[in-house]
């Protein structure tokens, strides 16, 4: 099985434009969560999409925002990005089962605001 | 923000020695993860412990889980130059209602083990 794949893997981008990501997840996996990791806050969840719906979203502002498409796939955006959007960003794939909910993460994409 | 704090912040042994990391966490939760990250790429799972267990193995890795203490630690014997990573546990809180925040993983700050050969 292939794993989760985010891509790009590395963007560019001026502050004030806005950033889609990507990620696929895991064959068969129907969630998907999005994290930051900072050297200064470290892992944040951002938020949880599982059947096209976000069920679980952490404490960002709005200006981040997600969806999740029919064959699970999801995409994250950032609007007006600022310097401090600078970040790896990790998206993870699960079953969702209450019985072994664990996270298949992608390699992340590193997105760099100047 | 992060949930817990993990100790030491880093750790760095002779290969062959045994490697223990520590992790608290504040709110109540459905179960307790450890993960390994080399040099900033993805996370990789490495076990997970539920919290009505109190200990679990699988291979080199024992970890422990103190639901009363909220605190976990995580033991590699024998460490490997190819341990060497950032170790994170995460933890699956439980909702106010008491069911379980799926697809919501909270961090602790990590531990960077270092394992000279």
């Amino acid at each position: 099985k292939a794993g989760v794949t985010q891509t790009p893997r590395y963007l560019i981008k001026t502050r004030g434009q806005q950033v889609t990501l990507s990620c696929s997840p895991i064959s068969g996996h129907r969630s998907v969560s999005w994290y930051q990791q900072t050297p200064g806050q470290g892992l944040q969840f951002l938020f949880e999409y599982f059947s096209e719906t976000q069920r679980n979203k952490g404490n960002f502002p709005g200006r981040f925002s997600g969806r999740q498409f029919s064959n699970s796939r999801s995409e994250m955006n950032v609007s007006t990005l600022e310097l401090g959007d600078s970040a790896l960003y990790l998206c993870a794939s699960s079953l969702r089962s209450l019985a072994k909910n664990i996270q298949y993460f992608g390699a992340g994409t590193r997105l760099s605001v100047l | 923000s992060q949930q817990g704090e993990e100790d030491p912040q880093a750790l760095s042994i002779q290969e062959g020695e045994n490697a223990t990391m520590n992790c608290s966490y504040k709110t109540s939760i459905n179960n307790l993860q450890w993960y390994r990250q080399n040099s900033g790429r993805g996370l990789v799972h490495l076990i997970l412990i539920r919290s009505n267990e109190r200990e679990k193995h699988s291979g080199r890795l024992r970890v422990t889980l103190d639901t009363s203490k909220k605190s976990s630690s995580l033991l590699i014997t024998a460490s490997r130059a190819a341990d060497t990573a950032s170790y994170f546990c995460a933890t699956e809180p439980l909702t106010n209602a008491g069911g379980t925040s799926y697809g919501k993983l909270t961090f602790g700050q990590g531990t960077i083990l270092t394992v000279h050969p």
